[in-house]
């Protein structure tokens, strides 16, 4: 089985644009969820979806959105990029999102915002 | 609300040396834990989990972790470090009820000298 693919693999923005990264799960998951990674934060849980629908949510201010197709890709949206926005991207998914699961990484994206 | 701590940012040992990372937990219900693993520019790998069941959880590549509730510890163990082993190591928890929502520790980076 493929594992969770992650496109693109790094992105370079400026200040005030907006970026779309995008989450292929493993085949047959249907719960997706993103995860922000930064060396001052760590890693803290910015959503996750299941069904198409946002099921939990962390604590991100709302420039932070996503969505989730009815194939079970997920897109994470950044809009009016700030230079604290740079971070790793990971993706994670599941076959339903259950506490007690194993959630799958993919590689993520690397954002960096000048 | 769930935490984690994890004691040392860094850790060296010595090839074949035994290796001990710390994770501590908070919680205040029962917790589901896990240890995951990142080699640079990759995303994270489930080195093992505990949910319910057995307090000592073998997981891949020689590691294992014991659950200890009054301790509220959940600390890695593999009894001999391989060079392969230099990585960073995450704790995570999440608990019934709060979907695959992880809180992770902040990091150990483990580094195996000759």
């Amino acid at each position: 089985k493929a594992g969770v693919t992650q496109t693109p693999r790094y992105l370079i923005k400026t200040r005030g644009q907006q970026v779309t990264l995008s989450c292929s799960p493993i085949s047959g998951h249907r719960s997706v969820s993103w995860y922000q990674q930064t060396p001052g934060q760590g890693l803290q849980f910015l959503f996750e979806y299941f069904s198409e629908t946002q099921r939990n949510k962390g604590n991100f201010p709302g420039r932070f959105s996503g969505r989730q197709f009815s194939n079970s890709r997920s897109e994470m949206n950044v809009s009016t990029l700030e230079l604290g926005d740079s971070a790793l991207y990971l993706c994670a998914s599941s076959l339903v999102g259950t506490a007690e699961e194993t959630q799958y990484f993919g590689p993520g994206t690397r954002l960096l915002v000048l | 609300a769930q935490s984690v701590t994890q004691l040392g940012s860094h850790v060296s040992v010595s090839e074949g040396a035994l290796v001990l990372l710390r994770c501590n937990y908070s919680s205040s219900v029962p917790p589901y834990l896990f240890w995951y693993v990142q080699y640079p520019n990759q995303g994270l790998q489930l080195l093992l989990k505990y949910t319910t069941g057995a307090t000592l959880v073998k997981g891949i590549n020689g590691f294992e972790a014991e659950f200890k509730k009054s301790e509220t510890s959940f600390h890695l163990t593999k009894p001999s470090a391989h060079m392969s082993d230099a990585a960073e190591y995450f704790c995570a928890v999440t608990f019934t009820g709060g979907g695959n929502k992880l809180t992770f520790g902040t990091g150990t980076q483990l580094k195996v000298e000759l």
